[in-house]
């Protein structure tokens, strides 16, 4: 299986701050996913990079991907409250497995 | 709106119990997927299916079944619930294990 490994595990930062996350992992991919999960609820989507892009950007969400470093970075600009969420990433086109998470707290 | 529904929020049931959580998606997905997440064990992926009526067996089957007689439909079954079933259960569907949907999951206590 193609676990992503989140890291930090906890990031507690002022609203404004930027937030940033990384994952890594073991193996060739074709894509590598970045989810978001709000206390005691399903997973959201949030952005898709695929092996041949470097960077991708969705709003206020930057995500780079490193294949020869095997790693990628969750970049949140100006962040809200309502940013505070675990972040998830995940690998693989099938059989999708994710880790335990980075538990972000954005205080007000 | 594209959604995966899960039948119970929460569920307390007791041991030995055979108990089933149900998923349906609305969105056509050949893939479904159930999980269960443990505080600092991440989503752990206990089965899932490609197609109708057919199962494959993830990380931590031990325990549970499931069943897919419908492309909309994915059930687990815990056969004799235990006290270590105890979790949040999240199920997902995805088209060609591309981005996935997820239900909003059920938090089961078995007593």
């Amino acid at each position: 299986s193609q676990q992503g490994e989140e890291d930090p595990q906890a990031l507690s930062i002022q609203e404004g701050e930027n937030a940033t996350m990384n994952c890594s992992y073991k193996t060739s991919i074709n894509n590598l996913q970045w989810y978001r999960q709000n206390s005691g609820r399903g997973l959201v989507h949030l952005i898709l990079i695929r092996s041949n892009e470097r960077e991708k950007h969705s709003g206020r969400l930057r995500v780079t991907l490193d294949t020869s470093k095997k790693s990628s970075s969750l970049l949140i600009t100006a962040s809200r409250a309502a940013d505070t969420a675990s972040y998830f990433c995940a690998t693989d086109e099938h059989d999708m497995r994710f880790g335990a998470g980075t538990r972000l707290t954005v205080k007000p | 709106d594209v959604k995966v529904t899960q039948s119970s929020r929460y569920l307390v049931k007791r041991t030995g119990e055979k108990v089933f959580l149900e998923c349906v998606q609305d969105m056509d997905h050949e893939n479904m997927f159930w999980y269960r997440q443990d505080p600092g064990l991440g989503l752990r992926l206990i089965y899932f299916s490609y197609d109708v009526k057919m199962k494959e067996k993830g990380d931590i089957p031990e325990g549970y079944s499931v069943s897919r007689e419908k492309k909309e439909r994915f059930s687990l079954i815990l056969e004799s619930a235990s006290t270590n079933q105890t979790s949040m259960y999240l199920c997902a569907s995805s088209f060609a294990a591309r981005q996935f949907t997820f239900g909003s999951g059920t938090r089961l206590t078995v007593v």
